[in-house]
């Protein structure tokens, strides 16, 4: 079945820093993936999507990159700022659209 | 704009008692809409998806069970509730294009202990 890894300690940096996270996948090639953010006790906010054939997408500080053959994407938050602390959820969409699966996040706490 | 409800937003409820969580989503029609279920420090499990009135799809077999009575109305049911059924629940909505799903949309979420 299709699984999603993501590093399930949190990630400590220095305002102002880059923050580098990490999504693997296996047993899957969907055709787009998705980045999310959670603060504590809200619901998932969406921020990006990546499809299959590209290979960077940019919003704003953030920047996502897809490599197909590594089956791994990697999220970048470029001039972090306390309030980018949050959890950042990695989802992939399942055969015939419906469904998305959700890693369990990565927990990034960026300190003034 | 597009809007999602959920109610309640805390539930406190005994082992055995039944369950009804509502969503409603305003702005959009004929919307995918999705109930999630997210234990401590968990991923989200996907519980039942809706592409239109009437249409369930279960994804993990438990004693819940979800209908669609409205095309912007998902409800989350339970006869009995179990211990291992607390947890913190989200509704969800996509817009759908012939099946296919793209961004979701969250609710607030209810955080529910069974007790």
């Amino acid at each position: 079945s299709q699984k999603i890894e993501q590093n399930s300690e949190a990630l400590n940096i220095q305002e102002g820093k880059t923050a580098t996270l990490t999504c693997n996948y296996t047993n899957y090639s969907p055709a787009y993936l998705q980045w999310y953010r959670q603060d504590p006790g809200r619901g998932p906010v969406f921020l990006l999507l990546i499809r299959e054939n590209e290979k960077e997408k940019r919003k704003e500080r953030l920047k996502v990159t897809f490599d197909t053959t590594l089956k791994q994407s990697l999220f970048h938050i470029t001039a972090s700022q306390p309030a980018d602390s949050a959890t950042y959820l990695c989802a992939l969409e399942v055969t015939g659209g419906f469904k998305t699966i959700f890693g369990a996040g990565t927990r990034l706490f960026v300190k003034a | 704009s597009q809007t999602i409800h959920q109610w309640p937003a805390t539930l406190v409820q005994p082992v055995g008692s039944p369950l009804s969580l509502e969503c409603t989503v305003e702005g959009t029609s004929n919307p995918n809409l999705y109930w999630y279920r997210q234990a401590a420090g968990r991923g989200l499990q996907l519980l039942f998806y809706s592409v239109g009135i009437g249409q369930i799809s279960s994804e993990v077999p438990q004693n819940l069970s979800a209908s669609r009575p409205q095309d912007r109305q998902f409800i989350l049911s339970s006869k009995k509730l179990l211990l291992s059924d607390s947890g913190f629940y989200l509704c969800a909505w996509s817009v759908g294009r012939r099946g296919i799903s793209y961004e979701q949309y969250f609710g607030p979420g209810t955080r529910l202990t069974v007790t």
